[in-house]
């Protein structure tokens, strides 16, 4: 089992609407988490962080966690074709002392104008 | 001013060569590492140095080798390159032991990648 997974789509949503990405994480220990937008051809960059369960919102995105069920989502309301891109969720946890992020596969979504 | 810089942004050169990749952040973070990115977007990490030290090792060949000077600076040299190797490479940095909650310790900050083909 992967220690991080995530469907790698498309996921294909029209503009305007709720893209909805989801992650799913192995190991219980885990202790932050993260979702990463990656443009082609570009670096991930930083979107969300969360680290106690339930909701966390920031202008057009809400991460939300649920450690029992080991998942973590990432909501994007009113869908523009600029969120066009991979998202790439990261687990964080403690290992020898350090923090050790892990990545999932990414999920790649279209927003169709 | 770029927070997380690394050259050069593209290298190409032929099987069997060593090439370096030099990586530097202005952010003054602790934490700095490489990933690799293969042509299925899987972002590997490879290693991670905390203040010069090095915390994390992957399963890397030992073709691999980092070297971090100073912790504003990690360097990745390749010997004898092979075509598996061409990828993209991305230098990170991270607060590491100097960050004070932990989300903040683990927010990572990419630079622009360089992308490695091997022929």
């Amino acid at each position: 089992q992967k220690e991080v997974e995530q469907n790698s789509g498309p996921l294909s949503v029209p503009e305007g609407a709720i893209a909805s990405l989801n992650c799913t994480y192995s190991d219980r220990v885990s202790q932050s988490f993260f979702w990463y937008r990656q443009y082609s051809g570009k670096s991930p960059e930083l979107i969300m962080s969360i680290y106690s369960n339930g909701d966390k919102e920031d202008g057009r995105f809400t991460a939300q966690l649920n450690k029992a069920s080991q998942y973590v989502s990432l909501l994007i309301r009113d869908s523009q074709p600029s969120d066009s891109a991979t998202y790439l969720c990261a687990v964080g946890k403690d290992s020898g002392g350090y923090q050790k992020v892990t990545f999932g596969t990414g999920t790649k979504l279209q927003v169709i104008p | 001013d770029t927070a997380v810089s690394q050259t050069p942004k593209y290298l190409v050169t032929q099987m069997g060569n060593d090439k370096s990749i030099k990586c530097e952040q202005n952010l003054g973070h602790d934490t700095m590492y490489w990933y690799k990115q293969d042509s299925k977007k899987f972002l590997k990490i490879m290693f991670s140095y905390n203040n010069k030290e090095l915390i994390i090792n992957e399963t890397v060949p030992n073709r691999f080798s980092p070297k971090s000077p100073d912790k504003a600076h990690l360097n990745l040299h390749i010997n004898s390159l092979e075509l598996g190797d061409s990828a993209v490479y991305f230098c990170a940095s991270s607060q590491g032991s100097s960050g004070g909650h932990r989300i903040a310790k683990n927010i990572q900050y990419f630079g622009a990648g360089t992308r490695l083909s091997v022929l």
